[in-house]
């Protein structure tokens, strides 16, 4: 069965700190990795979206993908309180899978 | 741009009653999913609607779980009976692209079965 993990956290970080957020999947025909936010009571929000090895950044936000190693992460710099929510690892191959989601929780 | 448009967005029922939630995707969103997602975990596919045709159903529960998108835009889930078990967000989402790179979800229904 297709996996992907997360550790669900809560990760707490500093405000102005950088937070890591890592996401390993098990199908290693995946060909596309996004992550989502989602706020306490709220929907999920793409945020970030990555199809090649490597980094890519938007803003504060970088993703990271290393396909040999079937890892995914999610880099937030300068973390601000509004930074806090769950972040979502999701992996497509045929089907779009998320992960559990790992809870941030930026420190003021 | 509207969003997607989800109703209820509350519903408690008893078991082995039904219950029936109602998606209006993104204008042109041709790709409609419905997720259910368990508190503490990620939203989990339960359908994947191609216009009004079925593309993913492997996770639905055909036998108390179905789904139908008429005329290829709005779609309704309906659960018949509920189980305790089905208390969760039910996620509607829809994709600009048939193969769903992105999506855009709708603010949920949030399911309780007592």
């Amino acid at each position: 069965q297709k996996e992907v993990e997360q550790n669900s956290g809560p990760l707490s970080v500093p405000e102005g700190a950088i937070a890591s957020l890592n996401c390993t999947y098990s199908d290693r025909g995946s060909q596309s990795f996004f992550w989502y936010r989602q706020y306490s009571g709220k929907s999920p929000e793409l945020i970030m979206f990555i199809y090649s090895n490597g980094d890519k950044e938007d803003g504060r936000f970088t993703a990271q993908l290393n396909k040999a190693s079937q890892y995914v992460s999610l880099l937030i710099r300068d973390s601000q309180p509004s930074d806090s929510a769950t972040y979502l690892c999701a992996v497509k191959d045929d089907k779009i899978i998320f992960g559990k989601g790992t809870r941030l929780h930026i420190l003021p | 741009e509207a969003g997607v448009a989800q109703s209820p967005r509350y519903k408690i029922i008893e078991k082995r009653q039904s219950v029936a939630f109602w998606c209006n995707p993104i204008s042109g969103h041709a790709t409609l999913y419905w997720y259910q997602q368990i508190l503490g975990q990620g939203p989990k596919l339960l359908i994947q609607f191609q216009n009004n045709g079925v593309v993913d159903d492997s996770q639905l529960p055909k036998d108390r779980f179905s789904a139908e998108r008429l005329k290829g835009v709005d779609s309704t889930l309906k659960i018949q009976p509920a189980k305790l078990e089905d208390s969760a967000v039910y996620l509607c989402a829809s994709s600009p692209t048939p193969a769903g790179e992105k999506l855009f979800f709708g603010s949920g229904t949030q399911l309780s079965v007592l």
